[in-house]
């Protein structure tokens, strides 16, 4: 079945660590990509979205992410991460009018 | 800017009983998707509309309807509410039909509770 993995389920960082989180998607074809952060009892905000062109994308916050069109994966980077950056972080692809998102990775961040 | 709005924020209702959640696009977004996000889980996609017409449909209960009205607000009706309801139900919306690629943009959500 078409699907977006995030692998890892829960991460458990310090501050100043680098964050790296995977995201695979099986869908063919041309798909939009995107990094959604849910904080704590809010709802999903965008962090950064792959449509076309450089495949290393800015978003806020200082995250970036890459898409790998050979390995199928848009994984979601930072070099340090803070306190604040804990959430919960979402992959999503879009296909024909439809966002499908990944299971979500928790974050937590040790002060 | 506008924003995503949806009301109302938390509902509390009994078991059988019927829920109405609403969801106001940003203007001009000619899209709107429902999604259901249980406790620990990731979003489920439940259905979406485009220009006012039903453009897809997820894992929504029979019991469960939804419409977008002239206004392209959209409402979400769920009737015959069981425990197993208890979510938070996201509406977003996009403007699809220009072609170009573009993003969703999230309401905060309705929290909803059946006891």
């Amino acid at each position: 079945a078409q699907s977006v993995s995030q692998h890892n389920h829960h991460v458990i960082l310090s501050e100043a660590a680098s964050l790296e989180l995977g995201c695979n998607y099986s869908y063919g074809g041309t798909v939009n990509l995107f990094w959604y952060v849910q904080y704590p009892g809010q709802h999903l905000q965008l962090l950064l979205k792959y449509f076309s062109g450089d495949p290393l994308v800015k978003g806020i916050k200082g995250f970036e992410a890459e898409f790998i069109k050979s390995k199928f994966s848009f994984n979601l980077r930072k070099p340090s991460v803070q306190w604040s950056d804990t959430a919960e972080y979402f992959c999503a692809v879009t296909k024909f009018n439809k966002f499908y998102f990944g299971s979500g990775t928790k974050l937590n961040v040790k002060p | 800017a506008a924003g995503v709005i949806q009301s109302p924020r938390h509902l509390i209702k009994e078991k059988r009983e019927t829920a109405t959640l609403k969801c106001y696009p940003i203007p001009r977004h000619d899209t709107v998707y429902w999604y259901q996000q249980g406790p620990g889980q990731d979003p489920q996609f439940l259905i979406s509309f485009y220009e006012k017409m039903q453009s897809d449909k997820g894992s929504i209960p029979d019991r469960f309807s939804a419409q977008q009205f002239s206004d392209y607000h959209s409402e979400l009706n769920m009737s015959s509410l069981e425990l197993g309801d208890s979510a938070l139900y996201f509406c977003a919306s996009s403007l699809e039909g220009t072609g170009r690629n573009t993003e969703a943009f999230f309401g905060q959500g309705t929290r909803l509770t059946v006891v």
